[in-house]
């Protein structure tokens, strides 16, 4: 099963809006990492969050997490037409296993020029 | 994709069939992975590496063998292909840290991906 589901499934907005997508997760993290896919190509990571942080920047781009509610959300802000792919959060469990990286089922944003 | 590469990047094969897909890299990381990405599914841990003749289950590892006989090199094996395992399929590779302590993160590098069509 997934351990980490993302919400919506699709998202499209116009170039310079917001972007927001959520990921909700099932049981304790270490950290938790979202990455990019652009049609046909692997994917590419964009940040990390560690369970004892609640927010993170890099760019354009702000993560929050909340371990209380288990729950993740990438914030994409002025998108831009090049922002358009696929993305994904990832979770590094706790307490060891830290090899097996789950992936959620991701989020397809097309941003419309 | 620097540093990694996948082969073949697309194979077309017929049901009962054996595949290998081959994962080579250049960065000396001792963690390599197979996954495998389904619409709906996102990406599912196939096997793991942690090093020469070291492997491991992930979550979906029914119908796949895994070899790693250098550093560099990360095979995977479908004994006798089947229509489920139609699929395209990613290596990654990751360096969690320093000998056998661990950084905190573990931050993948994917390849390019390798589509597999079986009929």
């Amino acid at each position: 099963s997934q351990q980490g589901e993302e919400d919506p499934q699709a998202l499209s907005i116009q170039e310079g809006e917001n972007a927001t997508m959520n990921c909700s997760y099932k049981t304790s993290i270490n950290n938790l990492q979202w990455y990019r896919q652009n049609s046909g190509r692997g994917l590419v990571h964009l940040i990390l969050i560690r369970s004892n942080e609640r927010e993170k920047h890099s760019g354009r781009l702000r993560v929050t997490l909340d371990t209380s509610k288990k729950s993740s959300s990438l914030l994409i802000t002025a998108s831009r037409a090049a922002d358009t792919a696929s993305y994904f959060c990832a979770t590094v469990p706790a307490g060891g296993g830290y090899q097996k990286v789950t992936f959620g089922t991701g989020t397809k944003l097309q941003v419309i020029p | 994709d620097a540093g990694i590469t996948q082969s073949p990047r697309h194979k077309v094969t017929e049901t009962g069939t054996p595949v290998t897909l081959r994962c080579h890299q250049t960065e000396n990381h001792r963690y390599m992975y197979w996954y495998r990405q389904d619409p709906g599914h996102g990406l599912r841990l196939i096997h793991y590496s942690y090093g020469v003749k070291d492997t491991d289950k992930g979550e979906v590892s029914d119908g796949y063998s895994v070899s790693r006989s250098k550093t560099e090199d990360f095979l995977l094996t479908l004994e006798s292909a089947t229509s489920s395992q139609t699929s395209v399929y990613f290596c990654a590779i990751s360096e969690p840290g320093q000998g056998v302590v661990w950084s905190g993160a573990n931050v993948l590098t994917f390849g390019a991906g390798s589509r597999l069509t079986v009929l």
